[in-house]
């Protein structure tokens, strides 16, 4: 199994409040995604990032921004956390881009109350 | 129209039973297919890159029509431990190795 680490793996918090989630490999692969994946819905992605200080927008950006200032730390931050953000976020890693699979962590549950 | 679409399932198999999967796309610029297992409450997992020649793993088969832009998994003797959720991936065309999941066809194999 690939080296990824989530934390925390489960959460519970109130509507208006930060929350940061932590992504850690120890894979040193250049490539790191954060997605959710909802009921209904395939993972959707909502911010990559192809190198350190290198990050971009997915499909489902808006109300998450991301930081990455090492290569083996990729933080998914929920600036003021709603309801509808109530998921299970799933962060992967790539070793090469185009047409390399990605390896997925553990997952974090939460929930925005 | 969603970009990969997949029948939810579920299928319901007894043990030995052949099942196939099938996945549709609608970038026909993509280049990259994969087959997901996704197990209840855990992270995706690779099963299987999906080749344009077909290949085989065992007992799983993945197909590619790129004219049909449709992808196959093909499920021999299946097992109790194959009861999951198969996701479909296709890789979006340019840009950063961007995947796009299928929301997964539910396989539930009973004795």
């Amino acid at each position: 199994d690939a080296g990824i680490t989530q934390s925390p793996r489960h959460k519970v918090t109130e509507t208006g409040t930060p929350v940061t989630l932590r992504c850690h490999q120890t894979e040193n692969h250049r490539y790191m995604y954060w997605y959710r994946q909802d009921p209904g819905h395939g993972l959707r992605l909502i911010h990559y990032s192809y190198g350190v200080k290198d990050t971009d927008k997915g499909e489902v950006s808006d109300g998450y921004s991301v930081s990455r200032s090492k290569t083996e730390d990729f933080l998914l931050t929920l600036e003021s956390a709603t309801s509808s953000q109530t998921s299970v976020y799933f962060c992967a890693i790539s070793e090469r881009t185009v047409g390399a699979e990605q390896y997925f962590g553990p997952g974090t549950r939460l929930t925005v109350t | 129209r969603k970009e990969v679409e997949q029948d939810p399932g579920p299928f319901n198999v007894p043990e030995g039973a052949t099942v196939a999967f099938n996945c549709t796309y609608s970038n026909s610029a993509s280049q990259s297919f994969f087959w997901y297992r996704q197990d209840c409450r855990k992270e995706p997992k690779l099963l299987m890159s999906v080749y344009s020649s077909g290949n085989e793993d065992g007992r799983f088969t993945a197909q590619l029509n790129r004219a049909s832009q449709y992808i196959s998994l093909l499920i021999r003797d299946s097992k109790l431990s194959d009861s999951a959720t198969y996701l479909c991936v296709v890789n979006k065309s340019g840009g950063y190795n961007k995947l796009i999941f299928g929301a997964g066809t539910r396989l539930a194999v009973h004795p």
